[in-house]
């Protein structure tokens, strides 16, 4: 148990719908990344927050957003659902905001597999 | 930008076999180098990383990895593989100095017969 909790574990949407992912870091970790895995482009980096603020955005689509809140859990809004966001989505969450330092390790959820029909 | 390359799709061992999964790396200096490993229907675990001096690097579960940078390598080993070592692994690699965002390679499915 890496201490990082998503929820839902599972999602099944309609196209055009919106939906939510939610995601709460290990005690004590200010960041948040997001990731998506898929059979087409496998694991890609969408967005990392420290402490609340945006700090790296990856291969985010424009219907995609995210936000980190005071208590440091975040979510991941999908938007215009289309049927290629189906997709195992990662939350990850680490110590510090990356750079340097070499004990910022990634500890990842285990994530929330969307299915969009 | 960097890239990784991870050459095998599938491998497949007997257990007690040794193990070997290669990963190839693309960046004009030495970046930091991270295997994982997800297990089915799991979230991805660290199992170890590289960032800079000794190049043979020890993890959990008994696994390690030896950076050769004239090869731009970063191979996966382990001596004597479990039938519980069946899973997904990722070789990742990030930009010393930057965000640290890791960037994967497309993963090696690791099949273990008894």
């Amino acid at each position: 148990d890496s201490g990082v909790t998503q929820t839902p574990k599972h999602l099944i949407t309609a196209t055009g719908q919106r939906v939510t992912l939610r995601c709460s870091p290990r005690s004590g970790d200010l960041s948040v990344y997001w990731y998506q895995q898929s059979l087409d482009q496998g694991l890609q980096f969408l967005i990392q927050y420290y402490n609340g603020e945006e700090r790296a955005k990856g291969n985010i689509l424009e219907r995609f957003s995210a936000q980190q809140f005071p208590d440091l859990h975040s979510e991941l809004n999908l938007s215009s659902l289309e049927l290629g966001d189906s997709a195992l989505y990662f939350c990850a969450s680490a110590s510090g905001q990356g750079g340097l330092s070499s004990t910022d390790t990634q500890y990842f959820g285990p994530g929330t597999r969307l299915t969009v029909l | 930008a960097q890239s990784v390359t991870q050459p095998d799709i599938h491998i497949t061992v007997s257990e007690g076999a040794s193990l070997e999964l290669r990963c190839n790396y693309s960046y004009g200096a030495t970046p930091y180098l991270f295997w994982y490993v997800q297990s089915p229907g799991q979230g991805l675990q660290l199992l170890l990383k590289y960032f800079s001096g000794d190049t043979l690097v020890q993890g959990i579960k008994g696994f390690e990895a030896e950076f050769k940078r004239s090869q731009s390598s970063f191979n996966l080993r382990k001596p004597s593989v479990h039938w519980s070592d069946a899973a997904e692994y990722f070789c990742a690699v990030a930009t010393p100095g930057g965000s640290y965002i890791p960037t994967f390679g497309r993963g090696t499915s690791l099949i273990v017969h008894p």
